[in-house]
């Protein structure tokens, strides 16, 4: 029974390195959402893909991060040039399809260390 | 400007007691309500949901309340048990479909 997996679960980056984050939704799942969790707050919205298609980008906190579906499947979340402030879980999502009801599935989440 | 707030860090209750988590939010616009609950390295776990037409949903021990003339909503877990310890986070839709959390509440179950 295959959830949202994520890889790597740990990422230590030395200032400067850019990083590549993964995300392989529940098999057949339309929408992928990344979120940023900073320590003791909750998730916060980053990026939403309906299938290959980024239709919102509004969360990403600059340029130098930038996500990608290209086959509507799994998802890569790239960080350039990082800064110590990028040091958060990643967590990503995925839900059947695109409705207000439908329900999002965590996967474990990529913490990420900046040293 | 924080949309969505849980106002309590944390919440001790003893085993076989109802747990109640509270959630206030800002925005008039949301149209769906979640709690999802979180253990230690692992993703927020979906809980239970509601939408806005409604004032109440069941789930087994799990019932969301949703109140919209105060923008609030609780969850309550009654009896609350050992397992029931990890951090609960309230979420909220708006159009789009992304979700926008509280911070979190951590839910100790005493034995």
């Amino acid at each position: 029974g295959a959830g949202v997996s994520q890889s790597p679960r740990y990422k230590v980056a030395k200032r400067g390195q850019d990083v590549a984050l993964r995300c392989d939704p529940i098999s057949g799942h339309v929408s992928l959402f990344w979120y940023q969790q900073a320590l003791g707050q909750g998730p916060e919205f980053l990026t939403y893909f309906q299938n290959e298609a980024q239709l919102d980008k509004s969360g990403l906190p600059s340029d130098r991060f930038f996500a990608e579906r290209p086959e509507g499947s799994v998802s890569t979340l790239k960080i350039q040039r990082t800064q110590q402030e990028d040091s958060a879980v990643y967590l990503c999502a995925s839900s059947l399809f695109s409705g207000s009801a439908d329900t999002q599935y965590f996967g474990p989440g990529t913490r990420l260390t900046v040293l | 400007d924080q949309q969505v707030k849980q106002n309590s860090p944390s919440l001790s209750v003893q085993e076989g007691r109802i747990s109640i988590l509270n959630c206030d939010y800002t925005n008039s616009m949301f149209d769906y309500f979640l709690w999802y609950k979180k253990y230690p390295a692992e993703g927020p776990t979906f809980l239970i949901s509601i939408s806005s037409i409604k004032d109440k949903n069941e789930d087994g021990r799990f019932t969301v309340f949703l109140n919209k003339s105060a923008k609030h909503l609780s969850l309550h877990i009654v009896p609350s048990q050992p397992g029931d310890s990890a951090v609960y986070f309230c979420a909220a839709r708006e159009y789009g479909n992304k979700l926008v959390f509280g911070a979190g509440t951590i839910l100790r179950v005493k034995s």
